[in-house]
């Protein structure tokens, strides 16, 4: 079965840190990928997607994220946070092509903590 | 652009009720999916509907059943409630296949707490 790894459960920055947040999968055909980020009591808000073309993705607010096929990866870095970017940031998945009817696979999340 | 809204934001059931969640797809999309997403995980994909039917479902039972009306909007039903189905409830909307272009819109939730 598809599944997404997130490898850090809270991470913990000072503001002008840089951060970088770990995602795997797995599964061994075409993939779309998507990083979320759910900020407290607010909604999940797409932050970037790769669908193909450029594996080096840049999405709002600074982040960017890198897909690296033969690692079945992509991770999420932004070069220096701000204390705002104190949230919830999940990983998901999404097998392409027929069939698939493009239900989100979702990693654990990962909790970012900024001291400001 | 109105975005998904969900109904209630919060709710506090018992043991073996009846539950109906309801969700507004954002204008212009024709397909909502739901998700389950307990404390501490991921959200976990349930069902999505397209022209009022199931289009794929995910690993839950059968108690978990949804609707979906003419105007997109949707319903999740869930039967015979146990303590493990206190959860965040998202419900998401999208054009079906063209998800790679517009992605998802989520709405914040509706936050069940079976007692």
């Amino acid at each position: 079965a598809q599944s997404v790894s997130q490898h850090n459960h809270h991470v913990i920055l000072s503001e002008a840190a840089s951060l970088e947040l770990g995602c795997n999968y797995s599964y061994g055909g075409t993939v779309n990928l998507f990083w979320y980020v759910q900020y407290p009591g607010q909604h999940l808000q797409l932050l970037l997607k790769y669908f193909s073309g450029d594996p080096l993705v840049k999405g709002i607010k600074g982040f960017e994220a890198e897909f690296i096929k033969s690692k079945f990866s992509f991770n999420l870095r932004k070069p220096s946070v701000q204390w705002s970017d104190t949230a919830e940031y999940f990983c998901a998945v999404v097998p392409a092509g027929g069939g698939s009817q493009g239900n989100l696979i979702f990693g654990k999340g990962t909790k970012l903590s900024v001291k400001p | 652009e109105t975005g998904v809204t969900q109904s209630p934001t919060h709710l506090i059931k018992t043991r073996g009720q009846q539950v109906t969640l309801r969700c507004s797809s954002q204008s212009g999309h024709n397909t909502v999916s739901w998700y389950q997403q307990a404390l501490g995980q991921g959200p976990q994909f349930i069902f999505q509907y397209y022209r009022e039917e199931e289009n794929g479902r995910g690993n839950f039972p059968p108690r978990f059943s949804g609707l979906q009306f003419p105007n997109y909007s949707s319903e999740l039903n869930v039967n015979a409630l146990e303590l493990d189905d206190s959860a965040l409830y998202l419900c998401a909307s999208s054009l079906l296949r063209a998800y790679t272009m517009e992605g998802y819109t989520f709405g914040s939730g509706t936050r069940l707490t079976v007692v």
